[in-house]
This record gives C-alpha cells, sequence and structure tokens, in this order.
C-alpha cells in the first residue's frame, strides 16, 4: 500500500534556531500534501496545504513566516519551523494525497522539542 | 461550519468486551466519514470510511460504524476488543475548500484495555 515517511522521528532543537522536517510519498505522487500539529491530549489540527509547484495555502492563524512549507516535487514537502521557540514544542504530522477524493496516508509524525 | 465531536474522551473497557465509541458531526450536506486510530507517537491509519451506500460500514481488524443521519452520528464499534486496540481514535468528516478535500478531526477518544 501507500506509504508517506517522515523524516526526523524526532528532533530537539535549541531555541532561535530552524528545523526541517520532510515528508515523502514513497510509492506514489501526491500533489496535495497536508501539515498537521497536534498537542498532547489534543486533536490535530490543520496547519496548511501543501500543492507541488505552487505555494502553500496557510489556515487561519498559522504564521507563515514562521512555517514555511515548500512543495518542490510530487514525492516532497517540507515544513520548517523557523526561528523556533518552546512554545513550538510538538508533534507534525503530515499527509499525501494517494488516489481518489479522501485517499490521504498519514506519515509517522515528528516529535519537536525547543528547549 | 464543519465540525466533529467525539464526547469520550477516555474509555477503559476490559479485554474481551463490546466497545463503541461515539461521534457526532456538523455538515451541511452528505458527510465524508473517517475513524483513524493513532498508536502513541505514530501517524493515524484509517481504519474505516463512510462515503455513501449500505450505512454499516466494515473496516479493518474487526471495526464497523454505523452511519445515522437522523442522528448526525458515525459510532465506531468492536464486538470483542484485544488489548492491541488500545490507542487513540480519530473521527473525521471530509470538507470542501475550494479545490481541496480537507480533513476535520474529533479531539479523538483514548481507549485503554483491562486485562
Amino acid at each position: 500500500g501507500a506509504v508517506v515517511s517522515q523524516h526526523p522521528s524526532w528532533v530537539i532543537c535549541k531555541s532561535g534556531t530552524s528545523v526541517k522536517i520532510e515528508c515523502r510519498s514513497l510509492d506514489f505522487q501526491a500533489t496535495t500534501m497536508f501539515w498537521y500539529r497536534q498537542f498532547p491530549k489534543q486533536s490535530l489540527m490543520l496547519m496548511a496545504t501543501s500543492n507541488e509547484g505552487s505555494k502553500a495555502t496557510y489556515e487561519q492563524g498559522v504564521e507563515k513566516d514562521k512555517f514555511l512549507i515548500n512543495h518542490a516535487s510530487l514525492t516532497l514537502s517540507t515544513l520548517t519551523v523557523t526561528s523556533a521557540h518552546p512554545e513550538d514544542s510538538s508533534f507534525y504530522i503530515c499527509s499525501a494525497r494517494e488516489g481518489g477524493e479522501y485517499g490521504y496516508t498519514f506519515g509517522s509524525g515528528t516529535r519537536l522539542t525547543v528547549v | 461550519a464543519q465540525s466533529v465531536t467525539q464526547p469520550d474522551i477516555h474509555i477503559t473497557v476490559s479485554e474481551g468486551a463490546s466497545l463503541e465509541l461515539r461521534c457526532n458531526y456538523s455538515y451541511g450536506a452528505t458527510p465524508y466519514l473517517f475513524w483513524y486510530v493513532q498508536s502513541p507517537g505514530q501517524g493515524l491509519q484509517l481504519l474505516l470510511k463512510y462515503f455513501s451506500g449500505d450505512t454499516l460500514v466494515q473496516g479493518i481488524k474487526g471495526f464497523e460504524a454505523e452511519f445515522k443521519r437522523s442522528q448526525s452520528s458515525f459510532n465506531l464499534r468492536k464486538p470483542s476488543v484485544h488489548w492491541s486496540d488500545a490507542a487513540e481514535y480519530f473521527c473525521a468528516v471530509g470538507a470542501r475548500s475550494g479545490a481541496t478535500n480537507k480533513l476535520i478531526f474529533g479531539t479523538g477518544t483514548l481507549l485503554a484495555v483491562q486485562p
């Protein structure tokens, strides 16, 4: 079946630095990928929709300059958390559309801790 | 606006007992409904989905869900729970936004299984 690889699985960074998270569709092409943020014991909140070859569409309240999304190819989308702060610590999950209207496959997530 | 409510934050059942997780949705049109399961520190796995047709949907791992339009519900059931079913369960509704189909998640139900 469709597989989405997310890397790294976990990362610790210092406050003020930037962190890049990769989301790859391994065996299919994905024109659309989604980035979610999940706080402990809470649901997934959609941050942005990543479209190959065009700018990402951000949800209301999400800072575009802080969470940079690049979808340069049909198999790779990246999320860069710029100038990270402790409040950015969270679990970030990507998903890619494999086919059909709602054929989404999720990555295994990235645990970001900013110290 | 579309929304999903999962009234039960945490449920504990004994192994071998039956399970029902509740989900209510708010959506103006015919909804696309989903149940996902998330193990700790992992991404989401699709259990089942409802688009149209038979209102009783069978999924993986012995799960089923029933769509009841009159009650705006899509409850997840399993006749006999196994210890490996302990995880967090998310109900979601598909929402059209421009040219993109997005998933809106409920807050999740954490399932604990007692021996």
